[in-house]
């Protein structure tokens, strides 16, 4: 099972700041099979980035995606308040999908 | 624009099976292009996929190994929608389950269903 570890596990920032969330595979994750969600709370994760660096449909051009093999990056260039939330990433390989343990974006 | 709509009882008892549907919108179960997914969040688990069924001229099903020997996803294509069955549940079933879609390109899930809180109590 490719195990995903998110860090930092809490984020601390302030609107209009830059967020650099991590997530680290502890094996290659195939054809960039990574994809970002976003969580809110009482709500389904949505998603926000697939294939390592493709926005999904109607997701801001703050939001992008980096990485390959086993490291990935999210960076949200300019928090807005409504970006403070939930993120996990996911992958896919060997018939089988892992998220990692999410990091939480809050307000500073 | 693919939807989700979840249904099921939101209370099970020890022992008995947990059974949940999702029904599809925007989209077919038997699409050669998707597959489709059950995954559950607990605060002690996190997000947990439990697996999945898709067609490929034939059904097909992956589950996951912590769940394999008690776990059920059938299709059903004259409504549409695809079914969980969770057999013999304990407290520890207890989550928010979730159905979701996920493309044969990129394997995303995308668009998640609403959710469903299922507590396993007596």
């Amino acid at each position: 099972e490719n195990v995903l570890t998110q860090s930092p596990g809490t984020l601390s920032l302030s609107p209009g700041e830059r967020a650099t969330l991590s997530c680290r595979a502890s094996q290659s994750v195939s054809s960039n099979y990574l994809a970002w969600h976003q969580q809110k709370p009482g709500q389904a994760p949505r998603l926000l980035i697939y294939g390592a660096s493709n926005r999904a449909t109607g997701i801001p051009d703050r939001f992008s995606g980096s990485g390959s093999g086993t490291d990935f990056t999210l960076t949200i260039s300019r928090l807005e308040p409504e970006d403070f939330a939930v993120y996990y990433c996911q992958q896919y390989g060997s018939s089988l999908y892992t998220f990692g343990q999410g990091t939480k974006l809050e307000i500073k | 624009q693919v939807q989700m709509q979840q249904s099921g009882p939101g209370l099970v008892k020890p022992s008995q099976t947990l059974s949940l549907t999702c029904a599809i919108s925007g989209d077919t179960v038997s699409s050669n292009s998707a597959t489709w997914n059950w995954i559950r969040q607990s605060p002690s688990r996190g997000l947990e996929w439990l697996g999945r069924t898709y067609y490929r001229s034939m059904w097909y099903n992956d589950y996951a190994m912590s769940v394999k020997s008690r776990i059920t996803i059938n299709p059903d294509t004259s409504k549409n929608q695809f079914s969980l069955q969770l057999n013999s549940v304990t407290p520890e079933d207890t989550a928010v389950y979730y159905c979701g879609r996920a493309s044969s390109s990129w394997m995303e899930f995308d668009p998640w269903g609403q959710g469903t809180l299922v507590i396993v109590s007596s």
